[in-house]
C-alpha cells in the first residue's frame, strides 16, 4: 500500500527557507512509472501545483514560484524534498506531496497524495 | 494559467439526495477534467479522470460529465461517507489548476 508523509519544520521566519520532506512507502521513487509533486493550500485558498521532479531527476516548476523553488530527491531514502526560499507570510499554507503516474491516459492527475503539513511563516 | 471556476462553494443536502457540482474553465479543455474528494485531515482522493472515468475503487455513484469548458460532478444518492469537499483540476496545459472547492455539508 502506497504511503506519502510530509516532514519538515511548521513554522517558518520571513525571507528564510521553507524545507519539507516526502517519505514514499510503498513504491521506488526511482521507477519510471512516476513522477512526485508537490501542491499546497493557503488558507481558504485553493490549491495550487507547485512543480515536480521524475524518475530521471528533471525538475519542472509553476512559473510564479520557480525562481524560489527547488525539488530535489534522495533515491537512498526513497524521498524527496521541496526547499521554498525567501518566503513570505503568502508562504503560509497545508503543503501536500503526491504521486503522477506517467500514462497518456492518466494525463497529470495526482493519484495518491501525504496528509499534509501546515507550514505557517511568522517572526 | 487556466482558471477553474467551481460552484456552489458550499451546499447542504441530506442522504439519498442527488448532487451536482460544476467547474467551468476559462477556455476549452478537451475532458482533461479530474475531481478529488478531500476531507479535513486526510489526503485527497482522486475520485474521476479524463471527465467521466472512474478511479478504481470508486463508487458508482459518483459520475463526471462535460464538454468544452463546462464540466459536472454528480453524486446520484449522497452517502454519509460523501460530506467532503470537492475539487475539480484542469490538466490540459501546464501548470495543472484546480477550482476553489465545493463543500458538501449534512442538512
Amino acid at each position: 500500500q502506497l504511503q506519502l508523509q510530509e516532514s519538515g519544520s511548521g513554522l517558518v521566519r520571513p525571507s528564510q527557507t521553507l524545507s519539507l520532506t516526502c517519505a514514499v512507502s510503498g513504491d521506488s521513487i526511482s521507477s519510471s512509472d512516476f513522477s512526485w509533486n508537490w501542491l499546497r493550500q493557503p488558507p481558504g485558498k485553493g490549491l495550487e501545483w507547485i512543480g515536480h521532479i521524475d524518475h530521471l531527476g528533471t525538475t519542472f516548476y509553476t512559473p510564479s514560484l520557480k525562481s524560489r523553488v527547488t525539488i530535489s530527491v534522495d533515491r537512498s531514502k526513497n524521498q524527496f524534498s521541496l526547499n521554498l526560499a525567501s518566503v513570505t507570510a503568502a508562504d503560509t499554507a497545508v503543503y501536500y506531496c503526491a504521486r503522477v503516474t506517467e500514462n497518456i491516459l492518466r494525463g497529470v492527475t495526482f493519484d495518491f497524495w501525504g496528509q499534509g503539513a501546515l507550514v505557517t511563516v511568522s517572526s | 494559467d487556466i482558471q477553474m471556476t467551481q460552484s456552489p462553494s458550499s451546499l447542504s443536502a441530506s442522504i439519498g439526495d442527488r448532487v451536482a457540482v460544476t467547474c467551468r474553465a476559462s477556455q476549452v479543455i478537451g475532458n482533461s477534467v479530474a475531481w478529488y474528494q478531500h476531507k479535513p485531515g486526510k489526503a485527497p482522493r482522486l475520485l474521476l479522470l479524463a471527465t467521466s472515468r472512474l478511479e478504481s475503487g470508486v463508487p458508482s455513484r459518483f459520475s463526471g460529465s462535460g464538454s468544452g469548458a463546462d464540466y459536472t460532478l454528480t453524486i446520484s444518492s449522497l452517502q454519509p461517507d460523501d460530506f467532503a469537499t470537492y475539487y475539480c483540476q484542469q490538466y490540459y496545459a501546464y501548470p495543472p489548476t484546480f477550482g476553489q472547492g465545493s463543500k458538501v455539508e449534512i442538512k
